[in-house]
């Protein structure tokens, strides 16, 4: 139980275009899920807090025009990294958390590379 | 401000050889500490969730303690498919959802 899917799993794309990283909870309900970036050989980075139904809560530092998120429904969370750039290249994960034991269950990760 | 502490940074062990990790924390009212196993290019696999000092979870070869100010992952007679690395991270009682993450112990086992 307590899976969290991503996708897609790697992307490329090039510079100025726009990605969408899709998290789903395969099996819970999940009115809470995060977003969080990891560079190479460090510990993650929490990016927002997305809610369902309601606008995501971003820390301090993450721009919310460039990094759209969506929380539609109890089960899909959507990240959109609009007008991408190079620096933007990184490895984006999901979580989700589970209300009952209140443990954050992650995805898998989605590598982005942007030329 | 919450805080997670792990140490070592790194950790090398022979098959077999028992150790211990530590994750020293400082929080306004522990709501959770989490335990979890990242190997690279994936993402955190959940582990352990301990609530309260005293309390004690085991899985296979891993065995995590909680005291009100930190948490070992204990793991027994190891195998190099236990390479990974190790995160723990807390949760306080503030109302936020959110967890604060320790760097890590980066855990290497020799056959």
């Amino acid at each position: 139980g307590a899976v969290v899917s991503q996708h897609p799993s790697r992307v490329i794309c090039k510079s100025g275009t726009s990605v969408k990283i899709e998290c789903r909870s395969l099996d819970f309900q999940a009115t809470t899920m995060f977003w969080y970036r990891q560079f190479p050989k460090q510990s993650l980075m929490l990016m927002a807090t997305s809610n369902e139904g309601s606008k995501a809560t971003y820390e301090q530092g993450v721009e919310k025009d460039k990094f759209l998120i969506n929380h539609a429904s109890l089960t899909l969370s959507t990240l959109t990294v609009t007008s991408a750039h190079p620096e933007d290249s990184s490895f984006y994960i999901c979580s989700a958390r589970e209300v009952y034991t209140d443990t954050q269950y992650f995805g898998p990760g989605t590598r982005l590379t942007v030329l | 401000e919450d805080q997670v502490t792990q140490s070592p940074e790194a950790l090398r062990l022979q098959e077999g050889e028992s150790s211990s990790l530590n994750c020293s924390y400082t929080v306004s009212g522990l709501r959770g500490l989490f335990w979890y196993r990242q190997d690279p290019g994936k993402g955190p696999e959940f582990l352990f969730t301990l609530y309260s000092a005293g309390e004690e979870k085991e899985k296979e070869r891993l065995k995590a303690t909680l005291t009100k100010k930190e948490s070992f992952l204990h793991i027994t007679a190891p195998k190099p498919e236990d390479s990974a690395t190790y995160l723990c991270a807390v949760q306080g009682q503030g109302g936020s959802e959110k967890l604060v993450f320790g760097k890590g112990t980066k855990l290497t086992v020799n056959p």
